[in-house]
């Protein structure tokens, strides 16, 4: 039982390129998120899904797509990286009794954009 | 949307019992209160959840009052491994976009 992986551990990408982050958990958790954390700032929380096929925007949703095929997997995706998106970025689930449940999150994706 | 406030950062030494509080005033009557505890490069983990009154369990205490708005971790006999960020987080039931971290206490352990 992996628990939340998240690949890749870093990346350093240039203004205008884009990438995914990849987020797979083998719990069979329904809900999956994705956080992006500044110094200073707490966690934000980018997109989430309540299940395959269901995706949502959270509180900084912009410059970020998400789609959600299988229950595993949850990729984000950076269509045009900018310098404002450097950050860490952790992935979590968590089943959707999320207000009784606890979330279990990655070990997170550092991204340095030049 | 119940906003949390908790102190930025707090000092303790070894084999000390930390006491920290979360301030949640707008907090709604089925929202669940949870800490997480986070390590540098590492992810937030888990720490205790809680409703009302106080709950125990291997690492901590949670004590949550009538009016329920706050919140206290109680970290009993810290050590220097308990140095982390601690998350307070109020659980919404009536929606998954306004699930929130603040930003942390930061605690830091000395011998």
């Amino acid at each position: 039982n992996a628990g939340v992986t998240q690949t890749p551990k870093f990346q350093v990408l240039k203004t205008g390129q884009s990438m995914t982050l990849q987020c797979a958990q083998d719990m069979n958790h329904e809900y999956m998120s994705w956080y992006r954390q500044d110094p200073g700032m707490g966690l934000r929380l980018i997109h989430y899904s309540v299940g395959a096929g269901i995706t949502d925007q959270g509180e900084v949703p912009n410059g970020y797509n998400v789609s959600r095929s299988t229950t595993e997997d949850f990729p984000l995706r950076l269509l045009s990286a900018a310098p404002s998106q450097t950050s860490v970025y952790f992935c979590a689930s968590s089943s959707l009794a999320l207000h009784t449940d606890t979330q279990y999150f990655g070990p997170g994706t550092r991204l340095t954009v030049l | 949307l119940a906003k949390t406030t908790q102190p930025i950062s707090m000092d303790s030494y070894e084999g000390q019992e930390v006491n920290i509080t979360c301030s949640h005033n707008n907090i709604a009557t089925n929202d669940y209160i949870t800490w997480y505890q986070q390590f540098p490069s590492q992810g937030p983990r888990f720490i205790i959840q809680g409703y009302k009154t106080k709950v125990t369990n291997e690492v901590a205490s949670l004590f949550i009052p009538a009016d329920r708005k706050s919140s206290t971790l109680s970290l009993p006999r810290v050590s220097l491994s308990d140095t982390a960020v601690y998350y307070c987080l109020v659980a919404m039931n009536s929606g998954y976009s306004t699930l929130t971290f603040g930003k942390g206490t930061m605690l830091l352990v000395s011998p």
